[in-house]
């Protein structure tokens, strides 16, 4: 069980496009995700923290009108990176804290996204 | 600010044991985290500890002292699958377990 997923794996894109990152918690329920960005040989930096049904805390430095962030349902959230430079280019990974109170002290991570811009 | 420190590269050899430091300095406490990463790959949990002492689990332990903010992971027979990085992550309070992770340590293991 905990199992999250993340769609899509790996994308490519250019330059001043958008790209939307989906996380999914697939057999718990999800309150609470978080967002990750990890640069090559660096520890994860977490970018936001996405409530289901409400707005996303964003951390210092985090610009929130570039990474929109939505958690429609307890099962589902979405980063989408707007305008994408080659600067953004990284590895984007969330995880999912479930409502069980055994799973209080777990985030379960999803497998990662590689985003290219060129 | 919050600081978390770990060796950022170690290597040993296979079948030893190898102790992986980590020192924290944050605003609040309220556990801490081990995860192993492989390259490309998401952090898979590794141990947790809130209270001070060692937590055993098979192959791997972790230790923390809350008074000298530091934990330690000491994996034992260690294996080549054992080479990946290792992060250090602490929650801390009021912050709807939001996890703020360490450097890492790359760990090598060599035959």
């Amino acid at each position: 069980g905990a199992v999250v997923s993340q769609h899509p794996s790996r994308v490519i894109c250019k330059s001043g496009t958008s790209v939307k990152i989906e996380c999914r918690s697939l057999d718990f329920q999800a309150t609470t995700m978080f967002w990750y960005r990890q640069f090559p040989k660096q520890s994860l930096m977490l970018m936001a923290t996405s409530n289901e049904g409400s707005k996303a805390t964003y951390e210092q430095g985090v610009e929130k009108d570039k990474f929109l962030i939505n958690h429609a349902s307890l099962t589902l959230s979405t980063l989408t990176v707007t305008s994408a430079h080659p600067e953004d280019s990284s590895f984007y990974i969330c995880s999912a804290r479930g409502m069980r109170v055994a799973d209080y002290n777990e985030q379960f991570f999803g497998p990662g996204t590689r985003l290219t811009v060129l | 600010g919050q600081n978390i420190d770990q060796p950022t590269e170690m290597t040993a050899t296979e079948g030893a044991i190898v102790q992986i430091n980590c020192t924290y300095q944050t605003s609040g406490f309220n556990g801490l985290f081990w995860y192993q990463q492989h390259a490309g790959e998401a952090p898979t949990f590794l141990s947790y500890n809130v209270l001070d002492g060692l937590e055993e689990k098979g192959r791997f332990s972790s230790f923390l002292s809350r008074s000298k903010g530091y934990s330690y992971l000491l994996l034992k027979e260690l294996q080549m699958k054992d080479s990946a990085s290792y992060l250090c992550a602490v929650r801390l309070t009021g912050g709807g377990n939001k996890l703020t992770f360490g450097t890492g340590t790359q760990l090598k293991v060599e035959l």
